[in-house]
């Protein structure tokens, strides 16, 4: 089993709709957590940090489940440019971050 | 500011040739990392510097691979008798002190090996 998992879609959603995407963790003791953004052929950079209360920037919506040991992301009224591939990534007990495959995400017209 | 540049771009080599890229992290970041990226895939560690302790190299896939970081700054990642399997993009991103959970990167060297 892969540290950390995600379905890697595409999830084709029509613009102005709600997305939702999960990643799961296999370290229980992972302590922090991070959704980062890739668009095509450029360098992955931090959309949001997910606290233990979720966290809400903007449409981007951020959920911690540490029973269950996932991690989502919401992103309401979906724009164009939110198309890109969204990447979970866990901090293990070191100072590692595990980063999942990806998910990505196309937002049609 | 100036972000984290790498170079080359894009490089393309023959199998059993040596490459050397390179990284120039943002100024003032301590902690350097190297990733190396296959199409379609998460990123894959493969060595961390943090000022002047010595680099967790775990993730280094081989003995072809080793990379240094001169004076705590610009880092050089070597990859000797290149193979087919090493051809990936190699992503190297940078922290600060204060926050190291948030990775600065490069726009990463494309490595074909032919």
């Amino acid at each position: 089993r892969k540290e950390v998992e995600q379905d890697p879609g595409p999830f084709n959603v029509p613009e102005g709709a709600t997305v939702a995407f999960n990643c799961t963790y296999s370290n229980s003791a992972s302590q922090s957590f991070f959704w980062y953004r890739q668009d095509c052929r450029k360098e992955p950079k931090l959309l949001m940090s997910v606290y233990s209360s979720g966290n809400e920037d903007g449409r981007f919506t951020a959920q911690l489940n540490r029973a269950s040991q996932y991690i989502s992301l919401l992103i309401r009224d979906s724009k164009l440019s939110d198309s890109a591939t969204y990447l979970c990534v866990v901090k293990g007990s070191n100072y590692q971050l595990i980063w999942g495959a990806g998910t990505k995400l196309i937002i049609k017209p | 500011g100036a972000g984290v540049s790498q170079s080359p771009s894009n490089k393309v080599t023959e199998k059993g040739k040596d490459v050397e890229l390179r990284c120039d992290p943002i100024s003032g970041h301590t902690a350097l990392y190297w990733y190396r990226q296959s199409l379609g895939q998460g990123l894959e560690f493969l060595i961390y510097f943090q000022g002047n302790s010595a680099p967790d190299k775990s993730g280094l896939p081989s003995d072809r691979f080793s990379a240094e970081r001169t004076g705590g700054s610009v880092s050089t990642l070597t990859i000797q008798r290149t193979q087919q399997e090493d051809s990936a993009v190699y992503l190297c991103a940078s922290s600060w002190k204060r926050d190291p959970d948030t990775q600065y990167f490069g726009p990463g060297t494309r490595l074909t090996v032919l």
